[in-house]
């Protein structure tokens, strides 16, 4: 069975200081991997998948097969980047399993 | 064209009463799934369909749930006797296909109370 770990359900950082909000999955298969994130009074949506190595918002974050871990990253945190943020697995078609989430509070 | 729309945006039921939760998936998304997410909680699967179909009703949490979709379109979230339990906020989103499960788009959520 897939699971997604996310160890912290709340960090914060001071803006300007880098962010790094851990992601550790299972599964036996070969993984897709997701954040998605929701900013207040908004959608939950995709931010970055890992097949398109993009950088997206200053955020990227690498498959590490070894160590089953999908870590985002962002050098500098901006307030903006203050949201929700998910992250998923895909299991080779039909659905998204979600962890429980992470909240980032970047303070002024 | 629209993004993926819920209905109620709130809905406060009592205990044991029955509610319909409804989700309109973007046009031509044959894909569309449940979500709960739970206060101080992560979002928890409950059910997908590809058109019409549910072939896997295992995350629905209790046989008090159920969901139902036509015309490859609307779809509702049943809940019967509904428990204090049920208060959560319930994501529908949709996607292209099942084979695009990984770039789903999201509704806003209707956020259900039971007093």
């Amino acid at each position: 069975a897939q699971r997604v770990t996310q160890p912290e359900k709340l960090l914060s950082v001071f803006k300007g200081a880098p962010v790094e909000l851990k992601c550790n999955y299972s599964y036996s298969g070969s993984p897709e991997l997701f954040w998605y994130v929701q900013y207040s009074r908004q959608r939950l949506q995709l931010l970055l998948r890992h097949i398109s190595r993009e950088s997206i918002k200053g955020f990227t974050a690498d498959l590490n097969k070894g160590e089953t871990s999908f870590h985002l990253k962002k050098p500098f945190a901006q307030e903006e980047d203050s949201a929700m943020y998910y992250c998923a697995l895909n299991n080779a078609g039909n659905m998204l399993t979600f962890g429980g989430g992470t909240r980032l509070m970047v303070k002024p | 064209g629209a993004g993926v729309s819920q209905s109620p945006s709130n809905k406060v039921t009592e205990k044991g009463k029955d509610v319909e939760l409804r989700c309109d998936p973007i046009s031509g998304h044959t894909a569309l799934y449940w979500y709960r997410q739970r206060l101080g909680q992560g979002l928890e699967f409950l059910i997908y369909f590809q058109g019409n179909s549910a072939p896997d009703k295992s995350g629905l949490p209790s046989d008090r749930f159920s969901a139902e979709r036509t015309g490859e379109s609307v779809s509702t979230l049943t809940i019967q006797r509904t428990q204090q339990e049920d208060s959560a906020v319930y994501l529908c989103a949709s996607s292209l296909s099942l084979s695009r499960a990984d770039e789903q788009y999201f509704g806003p959520g209707t956020r259900l109370t039971v007093t």
